[in-house]
């Protein structure tokens, strides 16, 4: 059990353009989800809380305009990273959290974002 | 503030016995997690403590004293595949998770 999907696994594109990638929760139903960004040899690093139903919550630093989180339904969250520059070339990961008591995340396999 | 130490890497030989440590200052605690992370891959989830003690999962045991600040991380048997990175992570009184750096941890023949 406990398993999360994330699509694509991988993507490139061209500066400017946006990208969407989504999260999904397989088989628990996730009231808040998390999606983190992670550099070559670095930490993960939280961008954002997504709560079902409700406005995002964004870490210091992290631009709500240009990373658009929608989490529409209890399975579902997904991350548009909107007219994306080089900078943003990154390893995009989700997590879901169980909420059944002990609050385990439970991580996507990630998107490899490349910015060309 | 909110801090989570571990060390930033760690040698060991295959088949041998290795503890990664944790110590952690935070606001309020409702868990501690560890995580594995290949080099990547996303992290997998490993083990939770809420109480002190000692929970062990096959080759992989963690332990927990709260009164501390402090955690473990032990594999036994090692072997290659265990070459990866291990997160700490605590839970705060808002649920929310605060990670530390990672621990790279390289598995020698």
């Amino acid at each position: 059990g406990a398993v999360v999907s994330q699509h694509p696994s991988r993507v490139i594109c061209k500066s400017g353009t946006s990208v969407k990638i989504e999260c999904r929760s397989l088989d628990f139903q996730a009231t808040t989800m998390f999606w983190y960004r992670q550099f070559p040899k670095q930490s993960l690093m939280l961008m954002a809380t997504s709560n079902e139903g409700s406005k995002a919550t964004y870490e210091q630093g992290v631009e709500k305009d240009k990373f658009l989180i929608n989490h529409a339904s209890l399975t579902l969250s997904t991350l548009t990273v909107t007219s994306a520059h080089p900078e943003d070339s990154s390893f995009y990961i989700c997590s879901a959290r169980d909420g059944g008591g002990q609050e385990t995340q439970y991580f996507g396999p990630g998107t490899r974002l490349l910015v060309l | 503030g909110q801090n989570i130490d571990q060390p930033t890497e760690m040698t060991a030989t295959e088949g041998a016995i290795v503890q990664i440590n944790c110590t952690y200052q935070t606001s309020g605690f409702n868990g501690l997690f560890w995580y594995q992370q290949h080099a990547g891959e996303a992290p997998t989830f490993l083990s939770y403590n809420v109480l002190d003690g000692l929970e062990e999962k096959g080759r992989f045991s963690s332990f927990l004293s709260r009164s501390k600040g402090y955690s473990y991380l032990l594999l036994k048997e090692l072997q290659m595949k265990d070459s990866a990175s291990y997160l700490c992570a605590c839970m705060d009184s808002n649920y929310q998770l605060i990670w530390g750096a990672g621990t790279k941890l390289i598995i020698k023949p």
